[in-house]
Protein backbone atom coordinates (compact mmCIF):
# COMPACT_ATOMS: atom_id res chain seq x y z
CA UNK A 1 0.00 0.00 0.00
CA UNK A 2 1.48 3.33 -0.97
CA UNK A 3 1.58 5.52 2.04
CA UNK A 4 0.97 8.90 1.85
CA UNK A 5 3.14 11.67 3.67
CA UNK A 6 2.26 15.44 3.85
CA UNK A 7 3.29 19.05 5.92
CA UNK A 8 0.99 19.23 9.05
CA UNK A 9 0.81 22.56 8.45
CA UNK A 10 1.65 25.79 6.06
CA UNK A 11 1.33 29.69 6.14
CA UNK A 12 1.11 32.07 3.21
CA UNK A 13 -0.37 35.57 1.75
CA UNK A 14 -3.03 36.64 -0.15
CA UNK A 15 -1.81 36.62 -3.34
CA UNK A 16 0.97 34.33 -3.32
CA UNK A 17 1.18 31.03 -4.86
CA UNK A 18 1.35 27.68 -2.71
CA UNK A 19 2.32 24.35 -3.86
CA UNK A 20 1.61 21.74 -1.31
CA UNK A 21 3.60 18.12 -1.71
CA UNK A 22 2.66 14.76 -0.97
CA UNK A 23 4.86 11.72 -1.04
CA UNK A 24 4.04 8.63 -2.18
CA UNK A 25 7.05 6.75 -2.28
CA UNK A 26 5.28 3.20 -3.02
CA UNK A 27 2.70 4.25 -4.84
CA UNK A 28 1.24 0.89 -7.51
CA UNK A 29 0.98 1.69 -11.14
CA UNK A 30 -2.80 1.86 -10.69
CA UNK A 31 -3.15 4.17 -8.90
CA UNK A 32 -4.39 7.63 -9.17
CA UNK A 33 -3.38 11.06 -7.27
CA UNK A 34 -6.70 13.25 -6.20
CA UNK A 35 -6.18 16.22 -3.85
CA UNK A 36 -9.30 17.63 -1.83
CA UNK A 37 -9.80 20.63 0.40
CA UNK A 38 -11.69 20.37 3.51
CA UNK A 39 -13.10 23.60 5.63
CA UNK A 40 -14.13 23.18 9.40
CA UNK A 41 -17.35 21.10 10.20
CA UNK A 42 -17.56 20.01 6.23
CA UNK A 43 -16.50 17.04 4.39
CA UNK A 44 -13.53 16.79 1.93
CA UNK A 45 -14.23 18.72 -1.55
CA UNK A 46 -12.60 16.97 -4.22
CA UNK A 47 -10.27 19.48 -5.89
CA UNK A 48 -8.44 17.89 -8.59
CA UNK A 49 -6.86 14.37 -9.69
CA UNK A 50 -3.95 13.30 -12.20
CA UNK A 51 -2.25 10.38 -12.64
CA UNK A 52 1.08 11.53 -14.61
CA UNK A 53 2.49 15.10 -15.55
CA UNK A 54 0.59 17.88 -14.98
CA UNK A 55 -3.18 18.79 -14.80
CA UNK A 56 -4.77 21.89 -14.94
CA UNK A 57 -8.49 22.98 -13.50
CA UNK A 58 -10.16 26.54 -13.00
CA UNK A 59 -8.77 25.93 -9.31
CA UNK A 60 -5.45 24.37 -8.97
CA UNK A 61 -3.21 22.32 -10.75
CA UNK A 62 -0.90 18.66 -9.86
CA UNK A 63 2.40 18.19 -11.00
CA UNK A 64 3.20 14.76 -10.60
CA UNK A 65 6.85 13.66 -12.15
CA UNK A 66 8.15 10.64 -13.84
CA UNK A 67 8.88 8.35 -11.12
CA UNK A 68 5.35 9.27 -9.45
CA UNK A 69 7.09 9.26 -6.06
CA UNK A 70 5.45 12.77 -5.03
CA UNK A 71 2.97 14.88 -6.46
CA UNK A 72 2.38 19.00 -5.75
CA UNK A 73 -0.84 20.61 -5.38
CA UNK A 74 -0.50 24.28 -6.68
CA UNK A 75 -3.05 27.18 -5.74
CA UNK A 76 -2.32 29.91 -7.54
CA UNK A 77 -3.06 33.58 -6.04
CA UNK A 78 -4.37 32.40 -2.77
CA UNK A 79 -6.99 34.47 -0.59
CA UNK A 80 -8.53 34.23 3.00
CA UNK A 81 -11.20 32.04 2.07
CA UNK A 82 -8.32 29.10 0.83
CA UNK A 83 -7.57 28.30 3.84
CA UNK A 84 -8.23 25.27 4.55
CA UNK A 85 -6.86 21.43 5.17
CA UNK A 86 -5.63 20.12 2.05
CA UNK A 87 -5.19 15.95 1.59
CA UNK A 88 -3.77 14.30 -1.02
CA UNK A 89 -5.68 10.54 -1.61
CA UNK A 90 -3.75 7.61 -3.61
CA UNK A 91 -6.05 4.84 -4.51
CA UNK A 92 -6.72 2.12 -7.30
CA UNK A 93 -9.79 3.15 -9.81
CA UNK A 94 -11.38 0.19 -9.46
CA UNK A 95 -10.35 -1.22 -5.82
CA UNK A 96 -12.54 0.24 -2.81
CA UNK A 97 -9.43 -1.16 -0.52
CA UNK A 98 -6.54 0.67 -1.43
CA UNK A 99 -7.57 4.47 -0.75
CA UNK A 100 -4.85 5.62 1.20
CA UNK A 101 -5.47 9.21 2.80
CA UNK A 102 -2.39 11.68 3.70
CA UNK A 103 -3.36 13.11 7.08
CA UNK A 104 -3.76 16.80 5.54
CA UNK A 105 -1.79 20.07 5.63
CA UNK A 106 -3.62 22.74 7.53
CA UNK A 107 -2.81 25.62 5.19
CA UNK A 108 -3.40 29.33 6.93
CA UNK A 109 -3.64 32.33 4.53
CA UNK A 110 -2.51 35.58 5.94
CA UNK A 111 -3.74 38.90 4.91
CA UNK B 1 -24.34 18.07 -8.00
CA UNK B 2 -24.07 14.93 -6.06
CA UNK B 3 -25.98 15.38 -2.81
CA UNK B 4 -24.37 13.38 0.37
CA UNK B 5 -26.85 13.72 3.30
CA UNK B 6 -26.24 13.04 6.62
CA UNK B 7 -28.73 13.09 8.82
CA UNK B 8 -27.86 14.92 12.16
CA UNK B 9 -24.77 17.12 12.37
CA UNK B 10 -24.20 17.05 15.65
CA UNK B 11 -24.90 13.95 18.24
CA UNK B 12 -25.20 13.40 21.88
CA UNK B 13 -25.44 9.62 23.42
CA UNK B 14 -24.78 7.71 26.54
CA UNK B 15 -21.80 4.82 27.20
CA UNK B 16 -23.82 2.04 26.33
CA UNK B 17 -26.50 3.03 24.38
CA UNK B 18 -26.75 1.96 20.48
CA UNK B 19 -26.60 4.97 17.94
CA UNK B 20 -27.41 4.97 14.06
CA UNK B 21 -25.99 7.07 11.60
CA UNK B 22 -27.88 7.55 8.11
CA UNK B 23 -26.54 8.68 5.14
CA UNK B 24 -28.11 9.35 1.70
CA UNK B 25 -26.75 9.72 -1.65
CA UNK B 26 -29.00 10.92 -4.40
CA UNK B 27 -26.29 9.69 -7.36
CA UNK B 28 -26.94 6.25 -7.97
CA UNK B 29 -23.68 5.24 -6.55
CA UNK B 30 -22.46 2.04 -5.81
CA UNK B 31 -19.90 1.93 -3.80
CA UNK B 32 -20.60 3.93 -0.53
CA UNK B 33 -17.91 4.61 2.37
CA UNK B 34 -18.08 5.55 6.12
CA UNK B 35 -15.18 7.14 7.88
CA UNK B 36 -14.32 8.74 11.07
CA UNK B 37 -11.98 11.64 11.27
CA UNK B 38 -9.98 12.42 14.60
CA UNK B 39 -7.28 15.84 15.04
CA UNK B 40 -3.97 14.38 13.77
CA UNK B 41 -5.33 11.16 12.33
CA UNK B 42 -6.71 12.21 9.36
CA UNK B 43 -9.65 9.91 7.77
CA UNK B 44 -10.11 6.40 8.81
CA UNK B 45 -12.12 4.48 7.20
CA UNK B 46 -14.43 2.04 9.24
CA UNK B 47 -16.87 0.25 6.40
CA UNK B 48 -17.37 0.59 2.80
CA UNK B 49 -20.30 -0.88 0.92
CA UNK B 50 -20.04 -1.77 -2.86
CA UNK B 51 -23.85 -3.03 -3.51
CA UNK B 52 -26.81 -3.19 -1.61
CA UNK B 53 -26.50 -5.69 1.78
CA UNK B 54 -22.48 -6.00 0.45
CA UNK B 55 -20.20 -4.51 2.54
CA UNK B 56 -16.36 -4.77 3.52
CA UNK B 57 -14.53 -3.81 6.71
CA UNK B 58 -12.45 -1.15 6.38
CA UNK B 59 -9.31 -0.42 8.79
CA UNK B 60 -11.15 -0.02 11.81
CA UNK B 61 -13.97 -1.65 12.29
CA UNK B 62 -14.26 -2.65 15.67
CA UNK B 63 -17.25 -1.61 17.45
CA UNK B 64 -19.14 -0.71 14.72
CA UNK B 65 -21.29 -2.30 11.82
CA UNK B 66 -23.67 -1.01 9.06
CA UNK B 67 -26.68 -1.89 6.57
CA UNK B 68 -27.18 -1.12 3.41
CA UNK B 69 -30.95 -2.14 2.55
CA UNK B 70 -31.22 0.49 -0.92
CA UNK B 71 -28.62 1.31 -3.03
CA UNK B 72 -29.24 4.94 -1.51
CA UNK B 73 -28.72 4.59 2.33
CA UNK B 74 -25.78 3.63 4.44
CA UNK B 75 -26.30 3.44 7.76
CA UNK B 76 -23.06 3.08 10.52
CA UNK B 77 -24.38 1.43 13.70
CA UNK B 78 -22.74 1.46 17.04
CA UNK B 79 -23.72 -1.32 18.69
CA UNK B 80 -22.86 -0.42 22.29
CA UNK B 81 -21.38 3.35 22.42
CA UNK B 82 -18.17 3.91 24.01
CA UNK B 83 -16.30 7.12 24.75
CA UNK B 84 -13.71 6.36 22.19
CA UNK B 85 -15.80 6.72 19.52
CA UNK B 86 -16.35 10.36 20.21
CA UNK B 87 -15.22 11.34 16.86
CA UNK B 88 -16.39 13.25 13.64
CA UNK B 89 -17.78 10.77 11.46
CA UNK B 90 -17.90 10.94 7.75
CA UNK B 91 -20.16 9.45 4.94
CA UNK B 92 -19.21 9.63 1.09
CA UNK B 93 -20.32 8.29 -1.88
CA UNK B 94 -17.83 7.07 -5.03
CA UNK B 95 -17.98 8.17 -8.77
CA UNK B 96 -14.51 6.42 -9.99
CA UNK B 97 -11.99 8.07 -7.78
CA UNK B 98 -13.99 10.97 -6.91
CA UNK B 99 -15.54 10.67 -3.57
CA UNK B 100 -18.51 12.98 -2.71
CA UNK B 101 -18.35 13.55 1.30
CA UNK B 102 -21.16 14.94 3.60
CA UNK B 103 -21.20 17.18 5.96
CA UNK B 104 -20.39 14.94 8.48
CA UNK B 105 -22.04 14.09 12.14
CA UNK B 106 -20.00 14.97 15.46
CA UNK B 107 -20.68 12.56 17.82
CA UNK B 108 -20.18 13.06 21.72
CA UNK B 109 -20.75 9.74 23.43
CA UNK B 110 -20.44 10.91 27.39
Amino acid sequence: LAKTTQPISMDSYEGQEVNITCSHNNIATNDYITWYQQFPSQGPRFIIQGYKTKVTNEVASLFIPADRKSSTLSLPRVSLSDTAVYYCLVGDMDSNYQLIWGAGTKLIIKP
Amino acid sequence: DVKVTQSSRYLVKRTGEKVFLECVQDMDHENMFWYRQDPGLGLRLIYFSYDVKMKEKGDIPEGYSVSREKKERFSLILESASTNQTSMYLCASRQTLKLFFGSGTQLSVL
